[in-house]
């Protein structure tokens, strides 16, 4: 059974920096491309970043702030976050990713605040 | 930027009835090696969001056959033939012909 679960998130200032894990379970992990998708509070799900065997991708609004990485040899996906900032609020979920089929697997979440 | 539009917002439905979701984007999504990369997730309250269908009309793994979506370059349609209790949520068409992904704002459907 395919398993992905997010933690670290938490409560940070803005300005602030956090470190999202993803552990991923029943597949072979380096053989999938994956995923960071938010949802801000009462929003709809916005793309953040993800990593290829090609390269890492971002949206325009994380550039500069967030490195998405991944360690294959512990099954994990990590999302780097600095320079917080309030709109970046959001539950953070980790999913696989295939062009084809886009976010066949998704984690249950890890929910980001930032708030002074 | 490829916008993805979903219409309507809200869709308040009858049990046993069918519901329609309505996506356009901003540009084709066929890609050049032929295929097409429109996709529709569901998210259900509470919970994280899950593939339904890809590639327009690819039912995914385990997803009832009363989910069916169609359509073609610019404009894709999921419909529920006959919803029940469980299709109660909000409904997102998403694009991964091209970085940045995109999705639609998304059509919450409920149970009149």
């Amino acid at each position: 059974e395919v398993q992905l679960l997010e933690s670290g998130g938490g409560l940070v200032q803005p300005g602030g920096s956090l470190r999202l894990s993803c552990a991923a379970s029943g597949f072979t992990f380096s053989s999938y491309a994956m995923t960071w998708v938010r949802q801000a509070p009462g929003k709809g799900l916005e793309w953040v970043s993800t990593i290829t065997g090609g390269g890492a991708y971002y949206t325009d609004s994380v550039k500069g702030r967030f490195t998405i990485s991944r360690d294959n040899s512990m099954d994990t996906l990590y999302l780097q976050m600095n320079s917080l900032r309030g709109e970046d609020t959001a539950i953070y979920y980790c999913a696989t990713y295939q062009q084809l089929v886009s976010f066949a697997y998704w984690g249950q979440g890890a929910l980001v605040t930032v708030s002074s | 930027d490829i916008v993805m539009t979903q219409t309507p917002l809200s869709s308040p439905v009858t049990l046993g009835q069918p519901a329609s979701i309505s996506c356009r984007s901003s540009q084709s999504l066929v890609h050049s090696d032929g295929n097409t990369y429109l996709s529709w997730l569901q998210q259900r309250p509470g919970q994280p969001p899950r593939i339904l269908i890809y590639k327009i009309s690819n039912r995914f793994s385990g997803v009832p056959d009363r989910f069916s979506g169609s359509g073609a370059g610019t404009d894709f349609t999921l419909k529920i033939s006959r919803v029940e209790a469980e299709d109660v949520g909000v409904y997102y068409c998403m694009q991964s012909k091209q970085f940045p992904l995109t999705f639609g704002g998304g059509t919450k459907v409920e149970i009149k």
